[in-house]
């Protein structure tokens, strides 16, 4: 079993829709992060978090400590926002990031 | 632009050449990390350093894979005798203690 665990791994909505992306992880960590990777390679950091929900725009990361389980959401999707979200987290005894295998996001105008 | 860059951003080889890769950090922080990307997969740690220290290595890094930071600025990635398998992007991070971390662009290898 992956320390990382995404869901879904691919996601297909229409614009407008309320999105979901979910992740698990088993380890102990210090923190969350959640990332957005465009066809070529690029990857963006949206979020760091270890306690609590972050919101920025259209974007809400919460995670939830004790249940290891943290969740992006994407409210009044647009075709824009279609790209991998992948989640990392960084553990309680390192400094390196483990990442889930990325969620695809395609939303279609 | 005062981003991470890494160069070259794609490079094409054949099977048993070497192949170095540099990254440029962000110039205020120490810390500099290496991860590799396979297709339809999440990123995988490799390296980090600490300014010039290597301070950690992952069991992926086999004795092929060599990385250096000699002045705590840039970085370079070497890969010996390439291997079909060696085929990926190859991306690089920086940040500072506890904070996020900024990728580069990667650089996408394709050993033939």
């Amino acid at each position: 079993k992956n320390e990382v665990e995404q869901s879904p791994q691919n996601l297909t909505a229409q614009e407008g829709e309320f999105i979901t992306i979910n992740c698990s992880y088993s380890v102990g960590i210090s923190a969350l992060h959640w990332l957005q990777q465009h066809p070529g390679g690029g990857i963006v950091s949206l979020f760091m978090l270890s306690s609590g929900k972050k919101k920025h725009g259209r974007l809400i990361a919460t995670i939830n400590i004790q249940e290891k389980h943290s969740s992006l959401h994407i409210t009044a999707s647009h075709p824009r926002d279609s790209a991998v979200y992948i989640c990392a987290v960084r553990s309680e005894y390192g400094n390196k990031l483990v990442f889930g295998a990325g969620t695809i996001l395609r939303v279609k105008s | 632009d005062t981003g991470v860059s890494q160069n070259p951003r794609h490079k094409i080889t054949k099977r048993g050449q070497n192949v170095t890769f540099r990254c440029d950090p962000i110039s205020e922080h120490n810390r500099l990390y290496w991860y590799r990307q396979t297709l339809g997969q999440g990123p995988e740690f490799l390296t980090y350093f600490q300014n010039e220290a290597q301070l950690e290595k992952s069991r992926l890094l086999s004795d092929r894979f060599s990385a250096e930071r000699p002045k705590g600025s840039f970085s370079t990635l070497e890969i010996q005798r390439t291997e079909q398998g060696d085929s990926a992007m190859y991306l690089c991070a920086s940040g500072q203690r506890n904070n996020e971390q900024f990728f580069g662009p990667g650089t996408r290898l394709t050993v033939l």
